[in-house]
């Protein structure tokens, strides 16, 4: 089983609303990773937890904010967003390799509209 | 650092014609290297990987990709490309001692003509 499920499908949220993405996996990876995608562009790396600890952060505003309560969940919570921040929201995850590079596998994305 | 380059932003194939997708990478050690597929609105899906022995790699829904280290390239193949191909491809690298990050391509478009 190689599934990672994400929380909400969509989503629309005005810039003042707090709201939170959730994802799940049961595969025991131990690492798990936040993508920000626009349209027709790659995914663009937002956060990676390894062992339930935030070990990258590239860069993003603090109005992102993630959370990984446990091996199996990690959360980004929203708020005061802006409009330029409706993309794809994939979510990921993958072994811990060390030395080497697990392979990622990704959720189906919760689509985010800021108005 | 790594940095992937897919050259053609959009192909298109007709139903039944083979499919070669372009991918080159820079690393300068053995890459780690993926290929994921995309359809409108969904999340990646990985149709194959490479990260050491056979250069020829099978994946999913009948691709195949060759390492070519001469060349630095990664191209993903498929015989007979049916309408349900059509999507966008990403080839991805990874690099030892990265934390696990991929860099992406900037993907290519595939439209298949009935």
């Amino acid at each position: 089983d190689t599934e990672v499920t994400q929380t909400p499908k969509h989503l629309v949220m005005g810039m003042t609303n707090k709201k939170s993405l959730k994802c799940e996996q049961h595969m025991g990876h131990r690492a798990m990773y936040w993508y920000k995608q626009k349209a027709k562009k790659p995914p663009e790396l937002m956060f990676v937890y390894s062992y339930e600890k935030l070990s990258i952060n590239e860069s993003v505003p603090s109005r992102f904010s993630p959370e990984c309560p446990n091996s199996s969940l990690l959360n980004l919570h929203l708020h005061a967003l802006q409009p330029e921040d409706s993309a794809l929201y994939l979510c990921a995850s993958s072994q811990v390799s060390s030395g080497g590079v697990g392979t990622q596998y990704f959720g189906p994305g919760t689509r985010l509209t800021v108005l | 650092a790594q940095s992937v380059t897919q050259p053609d932003i959009h192909i298109t194939v007709s139903e039944g014609a083979s499919l070669e997708l372009r991918c080159n990478y820079s690393y300068g050690a053995t890459p780690y290297l993926f290929w994921y597929v995309q359809s409108p609105g969904q999340g990646l899906q990985l149709l194959l990987k490479y990260f050491s022995g056979d250069t020829l790699v099978q994946g999913i829904k009948g691709f195949e990709a060759e390492f070519k280290r001469s060349q630095s390239s990664f191209n993903l193949r498929k015989p007979s490309v049916h309408w349900s191909d059509a999507a966008e491809y990403f080839c991805a690298v990874g690099a030892r001692n990265a934390g696990n990050m991929l860099t992406f391509g900037g993907g290519t478009r595939l439209m298949v003509k009935p």
